[in-house]
């Protein structure tokens, strides 16, 4: 079965933190995108990457980084963490001209 | 950007056919239309892809008019496992146009015994 796996489950980190959620996919899919998903707004796409060593800014990228180093791995930055980035972070890839989404199980962080 | 409506919520029961209709007036030419299930505290899944008229699969069906500016998820003989949100999104796939598709709330299913 074809799999996007998050690092964690759950994390908590304290404001100014520098965090590091890791997502790694097994499909040999060329894109990989970052979202959050907060209640009342839906999904939204902070950064995304279709190549390695390649990214591009989605909706909301302001706080965020993200490294492409090699094709199955794609690890979202948040360079100092702060409150309002509490939520629920979504890893997702697919492959570059067909089909749909495989998202991973996400990654709920707490910023306290 | 093509934009959805969905109903926000529906209800059913267990053993009935379920319809979620998306309307997306604005559609363009080379846009897709994709379903995604949500579970609590899951990312979402694949259900279903589609261009026009119907497609499907082992879990759903997509009807799409010949003017592609609405679609409708069908899921048979529902059961209490598909209690869960639906969204449906409207896009071009390829490379770099991924930041066009919009997700909107979704609708909320519950399937009831």
């Amino acid at each position: 079965d074809v799999k996007v796996t998050q690092s964690s489950r759950y994390l908590v980190k304290r404001t100014g933190e520098k965090v590091f959620l890791e997502c790694v996919q097994d499909m040999d899919h060329e894109n990989m995108f970052w979202y959050r998903q907060d209640p009342g707004l839906g999904l939204r796409l902070i950064y995304f990457s279709y190549d390695v060593k390649m990214k591009e800014k989605g909706d909301i990228p302001e706080g965020y980084s993200v490294s492409r180093e090699k094709k199955e791995r794609f690890s979202l930055i948040l360079e100092s963490a702060s409150t309002n980035q509490t939520s629920m972070y979504l890893c997702a890839s697919s492959l570059r001209t067909r089909g749909g989404y495989t998202f991973g199980s996400g990654t709920r962080l707490t910023v306290v | 950007l093509a934009k959805t409506t969905q109903p926000i919520s529906m209800d059913s029961y267990e053993g009935q056919e379920v319809n979620i209709t998306c309307s997306h007036n604005n559609i363009a030419t080379n846009d897709y239309i994709t379903w995604y299930q949500q579970f609590p505290s899951q990312g979402p899944r694949f259900i279903i892809q589609g261009y026009k008229t119907k497609v499907t699969n082992e879990v759903a069906s997509l009807f799409i008019p010949a003017d592609r500016k609405s679609s409708t998820l069908s899921l048979p003989r529902v059961s209490l496992s598909d209690t869960a949100v639906y969204y449906c999104l409207v896009g071009p796939t390829g490379p770099g146009n991924n930041r066009k598709l919009i997700w909107g709330l979704g609708t909320s299913l519950a399937v009831n015994p």
